[in-house]
């Protein structure tokens, strides 16, 4: 029974490229968010969301953008990818008032060429 | 902001022996303390959680204790066997409804 679901488990795509990252959650979140996790640095919180058409920057922002027009769905928008970018990216959500954890994507990840 | 350490960042046990793992945050404010498990290729799972109300929770073989004082708190788990063999985070919020700073992670491997 999967409950946040991610597009792409693998993606490649070119430098220069505008690629989206596309999350989906069944669980009636309001909560979601998109983290980065690379090898020694964990996870990196990019951006998230706690109601629909909002967002707020986390710690690694620059280079991406977020959509979120409907509560279920979050999308993390890498505007111009870089090599750099190259990692695992994790989508999650929660309920609000800080009642429940953190339920995660299975992933994708991004290569760049 | 938040930021969390954890350590070690590898750690080896012999089957049926416990395994510890701790963490350090900053900010004396943070109330929600998070442990989740991925195994290699998959999600990671929350496993267990506690809140700064409460010292210390157990499910089965996993126990973690909260040390508010230090701003210190570990994951316990006891007669561990090669499927606990994962990577582990720990995670701290300022607020339960405030995102949360991972530490790096601990790579488990249970020797059988």
């Amino acid at each position: 029974d999967v409950k946040v679901t991610q597009s792409s488990r693998y993606l490649v795509k070119r430098t220069g490229e505008k690629v989206f990252l596309e999350c989906v959650q069944d669980m009636d979140h309001e909560n979601m968010f998109w983290y980065r996790q690379d090898p020694g640095l964990g996870l990196r919180l990019i951006y998230f969301s706690y109601d629909v058409k909002m967002k707020e920057k986390g710690d690694i922002p620059e280079g991406y953008s977020v959509s979120r027009e409907k509560k279920e769905r979050f999308s993390l928008i890498l505007e111009s990818a870089s090599t750099n970018q190259t990692s695992m990216y994790l989508c999650a959500s929660s309920p609000s008032g800080g009642r429940g954890g953190y339920t995660f994507g299975s992933g994708t990840r991004l290569t760049v060429v | 902001g938040e930021n969390v350490e954890q350590h070690p960042s590898t750690l080896s046990v012999q089957e049926g022996d416990s395994a510890v793992i701790k963490c350090t945050y900053s900010d004396s404010a943070s109330n929600y303390f998070p442990w989740y498990k991925q195994e290699l290729g998959k999600r990671p799972q929350l496993i267990i959680d506690i809140r700064s109300n409460v010292g210390e929770k157990k499910d089965q073989r996993i126990a973690v204790t909260l040390n508010k004082t230090a701003k210190h708190f570990s994951l316990h788990i006891t007669e561990t066997q090669p499927e606990d063999s994962a990577v582990y985070f720990c995670a701290a919020s300022l607020r339960g409804n405030t995102p949360l700073v991972f530490g790096k992670g601990t790579r488990l491997s249970v020797i059988a």
